[in-house]
């Protein structure tokens, strides 16, 4: 009930073109959803976060879709870049708690 | 405005050896988090901690121990290393207990 499950373990998107990366929990307690970047050698890069009082949120070409009855939530990439290639991770937070808890990551490689 | 450091950068120890890794919150951050990433894997919750006191421990064995100084630095300690315990060690800082967390660019550890 602790898990986050993250899919698809890699993406190849042309550049240009959105990126999709999905998420899904089962623990109705989680109610913070942030999305982290990775690169090679680096820490996680916090990148966007969502609260499920809200369905979506924007930052950039960054959106995060919330579907609190699913349980499931999204990162879409808009316009993708080659720079966006790096591993990403969707986390999940219980309530009043600081703990993170990561899915699996995402593996995105965006083609010139 | 300085991130969150961590030291050492790498580290290589022998199977029942100890090991101290440190680290420094943002500038005003008063909570810590240690995380554990295995290569392949999302980030693992170690510990958390918050104002010196331990708020939160993940399901770790007792080998492994932290604290939280007075200036907000934090020690992960972890005793009779074994091989298993081969990953990068992230530290993560957030300005209270249950905000936004952000890490550092983690310690490698390699047990022999």
């Amino acid at each position: 009930q602790q898990q986050v499950k993250q899919s698809p373990q890699s993406l190849i998107v042309q550049k240009g073109g959105i990126s999709i990366i999905n998420c899904a929990y089962e623990n109705t307690a989680f109610d913070y959803f942030p999305w982290y970047q990775q690169f090679p050698g680096k820490g996680p890069a916090l990148l966007i976060a969502i609260r499920p009082d809200v369905s979506e949120k924007k930052e950039g070409r960054f959106t995060i879709s919330f579907n609190k009855s699913a349980k499931q939530f999204s990162l879409h990439i808009m316009d993708s870049q080659p720079g966006d290639s790096a591993t990403y991770f969707c986390a999940a937070s219980p309530g009043n708690t600081g703990k993170l808890i990561f899915g699996q990551g995402t593996t995105l490689q965006v083609k010139p | 405005d300085a991130g969150v450091t961590q030291s050492p950068t790498h580290l290589i120890k022998t199977r029942g050896q100890q090991v101290t890794l440190r680290c420094s919150p943002i500038s005003g951050h008063k909570s810590v988090s240690w995380y554990q990433q295995v290569l392949g894997q999302g980030p693992q919750f170690i510990f958390q901690y918050y104002e010196k006191e331990e708020r939160g421990r993940g399901n770790f064995p007792d080998r492994f121990s932290a604290r939280q100084f007075p200036n907000y630095s934090s020690e992960l300690n972890v005793n009779a290393l074994l091989l298993g315990d081969s990953a990068l060690y992230l530290c993560a800082s957030s300005l209270v207990l249950y905000n936004e967390q952000f890490f550092g660019p983690g310690t490698r550890l390699t047990v022999l």
